[in-house]
């Protein structure tokens, strides 16, 4: 099973909103990393947050880490309609292997 | 310099033939991964490449699929007597080394379709 959910699996919003996902996953992490992806394109890296942070900002993105939940979210403030896209949190696991490990994404859907 | 470039962007081919997808990654990224994702899904990882070390192949799903590696540049994916359920993007990425807080960088991906 994929370590990385996100919830919710689609999301739609009003122009200038804030949207928020969610992302579970099960296992101890070096880091998480969220990736956006827009229709047909390949993805692209948005934010990435250690395991020994707890709050990350750039730009218009917020991410948090709850390591004792294993969970994170990540919001995305007065959103517009060029946010429109799929988003995927990955995880590093703490082990040996390197290698991400990506959840199943939010279809986030901006309504002008 | 120039991003993940991966070739072609589109491939039809019928069932049971043979289709080789390239990667060209970042020069200088001595990490080169390949995942597959099927429609309205996430990414499967497929295999991993870093440095001169033995791949990771953990992730391909049947002895159909293969890769090579030329070094720390070039990359293909070669899917042979390839099935209708093949059919879906396969997505290279590559990172400046296979170290765990390192960012991929993904190329636009190859969409297969198996007719």
């Amino acid at each position: 099973s994929q370590q990385g959910e996100e919830d919710p699996q689609a999301l739609s919003i009003q122009e200038g909103e804030n949207a928020t996902m969610n992302c579970s996953y099960k296992t101890s992490i070096n880091n998480l990393q969220w990736y956006r992806q827009n229709s047909g394109r390949g993805l692209v890296h948005l934010i990435l947050i250690r395991s020994n942070e707890r709050e990350k900002h750039s730009g218009r993105l917020r991410v948090t880490l709850d390591t004792s939940k294993k969970s994170s979210s990540l919001l995305i403030t007065a959103s517009r309609a060029a946010d429109t896209a799929s988003y995927f949190c990955a995880t590093v696991p703490y082990s040996y292997d390197e290698k991400l490990t990506f959840g199943t994404g939010t279809r986030l859907t901006i309504i002008p | 310099g120039a991003g993940v470039s991966q070739s072609p962007s589109n491939k039809v081919t019928e069932k049971g033939k043979d289709v080789e997808l390239r990667c060209d990654p970042i020069s200088g990224h001595t990490a080169l991964y390949w995942y597959r994702q099927r429609l309205g899904q996430g990414l499967e990882f497929l295999i991993y490449f870093q440095g001169n070390s033995a791949p990771d192949k953990s992730g391909l799903p049947s002895d159909r699929f293969s890769a090579e590696r030329t070094g720390e540049s070039v990359s293909t994916l070669t899917i042979q007597r390839t099935q209708q359920e093949d059919s879906a993007v396969y997505l290279c990425a590559s990172s400046l080394e296979g170290r765990r807080a390192n960012i991929q960088y993904f190329g636009a991906g190859t969409r297969l379709s198996v007719l």
